[in-house]
Parts: C-alpha cells; sequence; structure tokens
C-alpha cells in the first residue's frame, strides 16, 4: 500500500540554520509522483513541488532544495539559510493510487524558525 | 493559475444544527474533488472524493449520512456536516483534480475551520 513516513514530529532551529526534512515513501507503483506542501499558521497549503519517479535529479528553487533518493525511497527537503517566516507545518504527499489517484499525506514536521 | 474557492473560511454552530461548506473551481472544471479533515497537529486525513455527476466514495470510518457530499456541477462541490457536534470541530480543507490540468495536478482550497459548540 501507499505510504508516507515523516519521522522528525517538531523541528527547531535559529534563523539562518539549515535544516532538512525527511520523506520516506512506500509505493507500489513503477510510476510515481511526489509532493511537499507547507502548511503556514492560517492552514492553507501552499503546494511547494511535485516530482516525477523518473527524474532523479535534485531540483533546487531559491533556499529550497529536494533530494530524491529513489534506492532508499526518499525525498528530502532541505531549506537553506532559514527565515522565520519558514516556520510551518511541511507535508509530503503521494498519489495513493486507484482510479482518482488521492493524495496520501505523511503526518508532517512542524517546523520553528527562531530569530 | 488554477483556483479554488472555498467558503466559509470560518463557522461556528450549534450542537445539533447542520453547516455546509463549498469548494468552487473559478477557473477550471474540478471532475473530481476531495475532501479533507485534519484535527489540531494532524495531519489531512482523506474523508472522500467526488465525481460530478457521481456519488462520493468515502474512506473506511467515514459515516456518509453524516458527511454529504454534492459535486453536481463541474466548478461545485459542497460538504454538509449534519446535526454536527464538537467532535465534529476540525478543519476541513478541499482539493479539486481536472482531467485537463493532468492526473497530478491538484488545487486546494484555502480551508473551513469548523467550531461546533
Amino acid at each position: 500500500a501507499q505510504k508516507v513516513t515523516q519521522a522528525q514530529t517538531e523541528i527547531s532551529v535559529v534563523e539562518k540554520e539549515d535544516v532538512t526534512l525527511d520523506c520516506v515513501y512506500e509505493t507500489r507503483d513503477t510510476t510515481y509522483y511526489l509532493f511537499w506542501y507547507k502548511q503556514p499558521p492560517s492552514g492553507e497549503l501552499v503546494f511547494l513541488i511535485r516530482r516525477n519517479s523518473f527524474d532523479e535529479q535534485n531540483e533546487i528553487s531559491g533556499r529550497y532544495s529536494w533530494n530524491f533518493q529513489k534506492s532508499t525511497s526518499s525525498f528530502n527537503f532541505t531549506i537553506t539559510a532559514s527565515q522565520v517566516v519558514d516556520s510551518a507545518v511541511y507535508f509530503c504527499a503521494l498519489p495513493g493510487g486507484g482510479g482518482y489517484n488521492k493524495l496520501i499525506f505523511g503526518a508532517g514536521t512542524r517546523l520553528a524558525v527562531h530569530p | 493559475g488554477a483556483v479554488v474557492s472555498q467558503h466559509p473560511s470560518r463557522v461556528i454552530c450549534k450542537s445539533g444544527t447542520s453547516v455546509k461548506i463549498e469548494c468552487r473551481s473559478l477557473d477550471f472544471q474540478a471532475t473530481t474533488m476531495f475532501w479533507y479533515r485534519q484535527f489540531p497537529k494532524k495531519s489531512l486525513m482523506l474523508m472522500a472524493t467526488s465525481n460530478e455527476g457521481s456519488k462520493a466514495t468515502y474512506e473506511q470510518g467515514v459515516e456518509k449520512d453524516k458527511f454529504l457530499i454534492n459535486h453536481a456541477s463541474l466548478t461545485l462541490s459542497t460538504l454538509t456536516v449534519t446535526s454536527a457536534h464538537p467532535e465534529d470541530s476540525s478543519f476541513y480543507i478541499c482539493s479539486a483534480r481536472s482531467s485537463d490540468r493532468g492526473a497530478y495536478g491538484y488545487t486546494f482550497g484555502s480551508g473551513t475551520r469548523l467550531t461546533v459548540v
């Protein structure tokens, strides 16, 4: 069955530190997508990235970078030089398969960045 | 870009009353709508999936008579919490998918925080 594990429940860092959020997944599919979302205190989900399993290149977007390791079923997210505005809950997600491709979310990692 | 408008953003209702939450896709046709529920400091749990014009498919353990989902058009889906009780207090969020945006194009509403008193 499809499953997403985010083992880090909460992470606390001081501004300007780098932080990596872990995501490990299980899937029975040979091709699949992986997602990261940010949920600030206001509650809305902010889309960060969608990665196709075909593409194992790491991706960088500003201070954000993602490391996709198919061999270890991991899709980790790194924030470089963290800022207070990065404080949020971050979710990793994977389509659950079936006809509707419902998204299955990990438990989330709550990141607190302190000044 | 694709936008899903979810209303209301916050609602407080009395125990025993019903509350309707709307999600509208503003610039695309939402062939599939997913409804999630999120308890404080918890993850998003899928409640049900609905396709336009069809009955919703509910996840195991979700009471379909309590959480009524209607997806009567390609731009509107509603979730009605019937006879609400304090334990129904939660954050509800919808996610729309359109067949012409690819199988993995999800757009989320901004969520509704329901408090039942």
